[in-house]
């Protein structure tokens, strides 16, 4: 297992369009959070799952973003309808539980057009 | 309303001499902080983390302290090497919430100068 993996890397979309995104957490870790960074920012909690509950949304996830995380593996973001706004780092991350640290994935850069 | 901020947006240092970067937070039930480093275009990587029962904790070349009274922790770096140039994240986590999420710093950007 090589850590926390995203997929894609990059994705430029044309507004109005729906985009969905990919994170592999570490196996044995039953915690995953998603988490959007913006240009002279740090990360910003959108969401989190413990197994495949999603227990907590920030307010910065509007109704146009929806995340999955099914049987407690791999975890989907999706975003309908993207706005120029939504253009940022989207990071996810994964954690054992009650566990303080971390790891993060490399990203998915969304350049929204 | 930033609960974490890092009010030193970058920092410039000799390779070889110590780099310090410094954090404050707002939120008194913060018990848990953690430094992460960035470099572009990845994400952000686990560096040391501390408790709020502790005021120190060092790991090799990095030392972080935290001044509870204050509410400020910073981040030592000595010898700085030019591989540390990156972006730190400041991060904060409250035991009252069972989520762990953690709250983020803006970011120092660190030039280490051969």
């Amino acid at each position: 297992d090589t850590g926390v993996s995203q997929n894609p890397r990059h994705k430029i979309t044309k507004r109005g369009q729906n985009v969905t995104f990919r994170c592999d957490p570490i196996s044995e870790h039953n915690r995953l959070y998603w988490y959007r960074q913006t240009l002279g920012q740090g990360p910003e909690f959108l969401t989190y799952f413990q197994n495949e509950a999603q227990l907590e949304k920030s307010r910065l996830l509007s109704d146009r973003f929806s995340a999955e995380r099914p049987k407690g593996s791999f975890s989907t973001l999706e975003i309908q309808r993207t706005e120029q706004g939504d253009s940022a780092m989207y990071l996810c991350a994964s954690s054992l539980m009650m566990q303080g640290e971390a790891f993060f994935g490399q990203g998915t850069r969304l350049t929204v057009v | 309303d930033q609960q974490v901020k890092q009010n030193s947006p970058s920092l410039s240092v000799q390779e070889g001499r110590i780099s310090i970067l410094n954090c404050d937070y707002t939120n008194s039930m913060f018990d848990y902080f953690l430094w992460y480093k960035k470099y572009p275009a990845e994400g952000p990587t686990f560096l040391i983390s501390i408790s709020s029962i502790k005021d120190k904790n060092e790991d090799g070349r990095f030392t972080v302290f935290l001044n509870k009274s204050a509410k400020h922790l910073s981040l030592h770096i000595v010898p700085s090497q030019p591989g540390d140039s990156a972006v730190y994240f400041c991060a904060a986590i409250s035991g009252m919430d069972s989520s762990y999420k953690l709250i983020f710093g803006s970011g120092t950007r660190l030039l280490v100068r051969p």
